[in-house]
């Protein structure tokens, strides 16, 4: 199984600025996911990041909103730009486990608060 | 798009009680996955069932899959408090992508 951190674990913001949220992984892996979980609900997929390319968005969610980058094989980053309200949630990113199964190993999420 | 619906949203039971979840869901899968999520932190994944697979047995968790009827049961024996948590039903795509679309969760409550 693959250790993931998230950083930073919470933070509160403020309308109108950007947060980017880190995600490492204890071993290189092509596929990263990033999810998002509104207050009581659960979670929605908002891209894939792959090492080398641009990431692919679930139908939604824009590059310009969610800009993620993806410089190697252990280390993603995901932005949530121009917040307001309604972005307050937990950003999870995730990683699949065995090959033939997609088993995915999570992060233990941040949550944000925007006033 | 959330695929799958779970009930009940909420169960409370007693220590020692059993905890029946279920969830449904709508196109065709591969696999379908269980997860637990204690307040609001990272999912932590319990037990994966293949679409060739009617039953499957991990410790105190038994889990049915029926494709006929697209719905599954996560089936907690002897509950502790411990187990209180969030439970979440995933499907996983027939394709390569490893995309996993999540149920709407069963809130456990476990009272000691």
């Amino acid at each position: 199984s693959a250790v993931i951190s998230q950083k930073p674990s919470r933070d509160i913001c403020q309308r109108g600025t950007s947060l980017t949220i880190q995600c490492q992984v204890d071993s290189q892996v092509t596929m990263m996911f990033w999810y998002r979980q509104q207050p009581g609900q659960s979670l929605t997929l908002i891209a894939t990041a792959n090492q080398g390319s641009e990431a692919t968005y679930e139908s939604g969610f824009v590059i310009d909103k969610f800009p993620i980058s993806r410089p190697n094989l252990t280390f993603s980053t995901l932005t949530v730009s121009n917040m307001s309200p309604e972005d307050s949630s937990i950003y999870l990113c995730s990683v699949p486990g065995r090959v033939r199964d997609n088993e995915q190993f999570f992060g233990p999420g941040t949550r944000l608060t925007v006033l | 798009s959330q695929q799958g619906e779970e009930d009940p949203q909420a169960l409370s039971i007693q220590e020692g009680e059993n905890a029946t979840m279920n969830c449904s869901y709508k196109t065709s899968i591969n696999n379908l996955q269980w997860y637990r999520q204690n307040s609001g932190r990272g999912l932590v994944h319990l037990i994966l069932i293949r679409s060739n697979e009617r039953e499957k047995h991990s410790g105190r968790l038994r889990v049915t899959l029926d494709t006929s009827k697209k719905s599954s049961s996560l089936l907690i024996t002897a509950s502790r408090a411990a187990d209180t948590a969030s439970y979440f039903c995933a499907t996983g795509r027939m394709d390569s992508s490893y995309k996993l679309i999540f149920g709407s969760g069963t809130r456990l409550l476990v009272r000691p």
